[in-house]
């Protein structure tokens, strides 16, 4: 079944430490976003990418980085710069410009700093 | 500046009884217009979505929802609640399509 994988569903950083969730699927989407979700405060949009070897900043990217250097993939790498990590981060790819529009969504990965 | 408001942060519904969730939202024109489902630990999926014609709209899992232009408002409907509905809602607001605004999302209890 065509869908979105995030790997792992659990990553736990220690401070001052990078890390990259990996967002992977084979919907033969182009576009790919990274959200993050926090307790009370629905998602907020952290990057997002429309074709390959392009991505563009969304409204909280401080602290992040992201590549797409193919169509299946979207890793998004939590800097040391990112001063609050600890969040549920949820990968989407698009579908559709028209009235088939939509968003499908990965399971998601919880990070834990410790 | 856009916004998506879901006034209800928790609501505890009996299994069998009907359900409303409000959501409102700000914007200049007509938005697309989505509903989510989330379990715990899990992604979200869509529920249903609104982008002309008909201001009622059904989903799946027997959920409707109705678009009305004067309240700026998207309520989620379901007639009867099923225990399984237990789940946090969010409704969110698609101004383009690589920009979502989503609510703060909306907990349902079912009570047996």
């Amino acid at each position: 079944d065509g869908g979105i994988t995030q790997s792992p569903k659990y990553l736990f950083r220690k401070e001052g430490q990078n890390v990259t969730l990996s967002c992977e699927q084979n919907l033969n989407h182009d576009a790919m976003y990274w959200y993050r979700q926090d307790p009370g405060q629905g998602l907020r949009l952290i990057y997002y990418s429309q074709i390959v070897n392009d991505f563009q900043k969304g409204d909280i990217a401080e602290g992040y980085s992201v590549s797409r250097e193919k169509k299946e993939s979207f890793p998004l790498t939590v800097t040391s710069a990112q001063k609050n990590p600890t969040a549920f981060y949820l990968c989407a790819s698009r579908t559709g410009t028209g009235s088939g529009y939509g968003y499908t969504f990965g399971s998601g990965t919880r990070l834990t700093v410790v | 500046a856009q916004s998506v408001t879901q006034p209800d942060i928790h609501i505890t519904v009996s299994e069998g009884a009907s359900l409303e969730l409000r959501c409102n939202y700000s914007y200049g024109a007509t938005p697309y217009l989505f509903w989510y489902v989330q379990s715990p630990g899990q992604g979200l999926q869509l529920l249903l979505k609104y982008f002309s014609g008909d201001t009622l709209v059904q989903g799946i899992k027997g959920f409707e929802a109705e678009f009305k232009r004067s309240q700026s408002s998207f309520n989620l409907r379901k007639p009867s609640v099923h225990w399984s509905d237990a789940a946090e809602y969010f409704c969110a607001v698609g101004v383009n399509f690589n920009k979502f605004y989503f609510g703060s999302g909306t907990k349902l209890n079912v009570k047996p």
